[in-house]
């Protein structure tokens, strides 16, 4: 497995849409798990952590499930403004200063 | 404003010059980072620093360097010695503490080309 797997899309969907995408780890030590968003030829930005109880910010919810090794995002009513990659990544090895990122997903949110 | 800052933001250099790339952050963050993108690619990390004057390698430290003389600075040489310098170079720093959760925050990053 891949340490950090995440399918590379692209998503395109309708504004309003609920997509959801999904990530994969392979290391089951790892502590830390994040999603960032990515704009073309931009940094990466912090969208929001991920705790083990799952954490909503508004339109975004992020689950963690250790037992399969797998993250999610869920954006509901889409939004032209989350057209974006969105990055999945995770500290792999125990070290907190050392992330792995996956190669991201692309959204396109179409009017 | 607190953030990270690198200059420039975009740098051309001829093959066989060595080029240092500008990181500075005034969010009081410890720890600092860099990576590099390729199209299509995941970030890589290059190098990371978690106080001043020590660093440590990250996974393709190769035909780079850095320094971290202060906690706001960590530049970025990339010598010759770099194969496939050509690349979207990131920085990124974050708060060093006790839970196990380090957010790291980017700068608007620099893309070099070398020809």
């Amino acid at each position: 497995r891949k340490e950090v797997e995440q399918d590379p899309g692209p998503f395109n969907v309708p504004e309003g849409a609920t997509v959801a995408f999904n990530c994969t780890y392979s290391n089951s030590a790892s502590q830390s798990f994040f999603w960032y968003r990515q704009d073309c030829r931009k940094e990466p930005k912090l969208l929001m952590s991920v705790y083990s109880s799952g954490n909503e910010d508004g339109r975004f919810t992020a689950q963690l499930n250790r037992a399969s090794q797998y993250i999610s995002l869920l954006i509901r009513d889409s939004k032209l403004s989350d057209s974006a990659t969105y990055l999945c990544v995770v500290n792999i090895g125990g070290s907190n200063y050392k992330l792995t990122f996956g190669k991201g997903t692309l959204l396109t949110v179409n009017p | 404003d607190g953030g990270i800052t690198q200059s420039p933001k975009y740098l051309f250099r001829k093959e066989g010059q060595n080029v240092t790339l500008s990181c500075e952050q005034n969010l009081n963050h410890d720890a600092m980072y860099w990576y590099r993108q390729d199209p299509g690619q995941g970030l890589r990390l290059i190098y990371y620093s978690q106080i001043v004057n020590d660093f440590q390698k990250g996974d393709i430290a190769e035909g780079y360097s850095v320094s971290r003389e202060k906690k706001e600075s960590f530049p970025l040489t990339v010598t010759s010695a770099q194969k496939n310098p050509t690349a979207f170079y990131l920085c990124a720093s974050s708060i060093d503490r006790a839970e196990p959760t380090y957010e790291q925050y980017f700068g608007p990053g620099t893309r070099l080309t070398v020809t």
